[in-house]
């Protein structure tokens, strides 16, 4: 079975901390990315990286960055948090080339407080 | 451009009774579809996929899909409803243009089984 885990389950950091969240895939997953979840808002793509130093924007990157030093390994980086971001974050991985697949693999996710 | 409607936030049902999530799709090219569900404090899990083989799909836990090009629908189904069906769903849509497998994410539908 695919498994992604997630470093943390909840954290509470304040308004200003500098905030990491980390993703580890144990099937060699070319493909990594992060979402944020708001009630109904789905699902929004952070980023995503298709390789090892790879990344690219998703649709809602600002105040985000990441890192992918690592293939099972993909790191979700807030350089100063702020109380909209308090959220769920979800990362997922998939494996590439496979034309009629595409399916992503979610790990359990975090939940963010920023106060 | 694509994106996903699910058609209702709430659905309330019946333990025993049918369940049918809605979800309508826009996208210039044919699509990849996804269902996934999410169980409370859980990471999301596919439920079923639609890759342009059969339009009936069928899924776990007894979800059945079909995909409906001329409707453009991608309705969920299950005919008797469990207990353990209460979830949030999320209808997905992935375009084949982009070679990254992004996934677009419906806003979600929460489902409640009442007893």
């Amino acid at each position: 079975d695919v498994k992604v885990t997630q470093s943390s389950r909840y954290l509470v950091k304040r308004t200003g901390e500098k905030v990491f969240l980390e993703c580890v895939q144990d099937m060699d997953h070319e493909n990594m990315f992060w979402y944020r979840q708001d009630p109904g808002l789905g699902l929004r793509l952070i980023y995503f990286s298709y390789d090892v130093k790879m990344k690219e924007k998703g649709d809602i990157p600002e105040g985000y960055s990441v890192s992918r030093e690592k293939k099972e390994r993909f790191s979700l980086i807030l350089e100063s948090a702020s109380t909209n971001q308090t959220s769920m974050y979800l990362c997922a991985s998939s494996p590439d080339l496979i034309p009629s697949s595409y399916e992503q693999y979610f790990g359990p996710g975090t939940r963010l407080t920023v106060t | 451009a694509q994106s996903v409607t699910q058609l209702d936030s709430h659905v309330s049902v019946s333990e025993g009774t049918p369940v049918l999530l809605r979800c309508n799709y826009s996208s210039s090219y044919s699509p990849s579809l996804f269902w996934y569900v999410q169980h409370p404090n859980k990471g999301l899990q596919l439920l079923l996929k639609y890759t342009s083989a059969a339009t009936l799909v069928k899924g776990i836990n007894g979800f059945e899909a079909e995909f409906k090009k001329s409707e453009t629908s991608f309705h969920l189904t299950k005919p008797s409803a469990h207990m353990s069906d209460a979830a949030e769903y999320f209808c997905v849509v992935r375009v084949p243009t982009d070679s990254w497998g992004k996934l677009q994410f419906g806003a979600g539908t929460q489902v409640v089984v009442t007893p």
